[in-house]
């Protein structure tokens, strides 16, 4: 069984550009998160969907956005990028909302220059 | 908003030895988790808690959900290189939809000499 897929694993951009990043869960589970991790913060979270819609947000500005397809797979995307936005870009499935087994893929590390 | 307090923060150890780490926090968790993360890779999960005072073995791995559901304990026997890596602990804080999301301490980096 496939685990979670994350693509790109790398991506350089440059300040006030946008970036989509793509996550596809593993087979069966309905819920993404996603994850924010840098050496100073640690992992935060950012968001979480589940059947197509945005069940919970964390504490980041609305640049950073998200969205689910009705075969589970999601993207998110920060728009204006800025220097702290360097990052490891973590996505996580679960079988449901609410249930807390999370399985995550490898990350996008996304660079900022 | 909850915080996770893992300790210690790294460690070093010689091959063979047993290892022991700990998370607690300041609020009551339902469920424990425990992760294991390689460098440029994502976190692998290790091991589920989901009851107070429960103790769950997963190979040479074995953690322990705290009766006060508010501290954590993770156990390694017989330390080898390949247990190299940051172990974090998380626990889910839910939203009034039902949803979660996973707070993570900071992580405990181990190293083994081998």
């Amino acid at each position: 069984k496939a685990g979670v897929t994350q693509t790109p694993r790398y991506l350089i951009k440059t300040r006030g550009q946008q970036v989509t990043l793509s996550c596809s869960p593993i087979s069966g589970h309905r819920s993404v998160s996603w994850y924010q991790q840098t050496p100073g913060q640690g992992l935060q979270f950012l968001f979480e969907y589940f059947s197509e819609t945005q069940r919970n947000k964390g504490n980041f500005p609305g640049r950073f956005s998200g969205r689910q397809f009705s075969n589970s797979r999601s993207e998110m995307n920060v728009s204006t990028l800025e220097l702290g936005d360097s990052a490891l870009y973590l996505c996580a499935s679960s079988l449901a909302t609410g249930i807390t087994e999370a399985f995550f893929g490898q990350g996008t590390r996304l660079t900022v220059v | 908003g909850q915080q996770l307090n893992q300790s210690p923060q790294s460690m070093f150890i010689q091959e063979g030895e047993d290892v022991s780490m700990n998370c607690t926090s300041s609020s009551i968790f339902n469920t424990w988790l425990w992760y294991k993360q390689d460098p440029g890779e994502g976190p692998v999960l290790l091991i589920a808690l989901y009851k107070a005072g429960e103790l769950t073995s997963n190979g040479r791995l074995t953690a322990q959900f705290g009766i006060t559901r508010k501290d954590s304990f993770l156990n390694i026997s017989a330390s080898i290189p390949s247990d190299v890596g940051i172990y974090f602990c998380a626990g889910p804080s839910y939203s009034g939809a039902g949803s979660y999301q996973l707070t993570f301490g900071k992580g405990t980096k181990l190293s083994v000499i081998p």
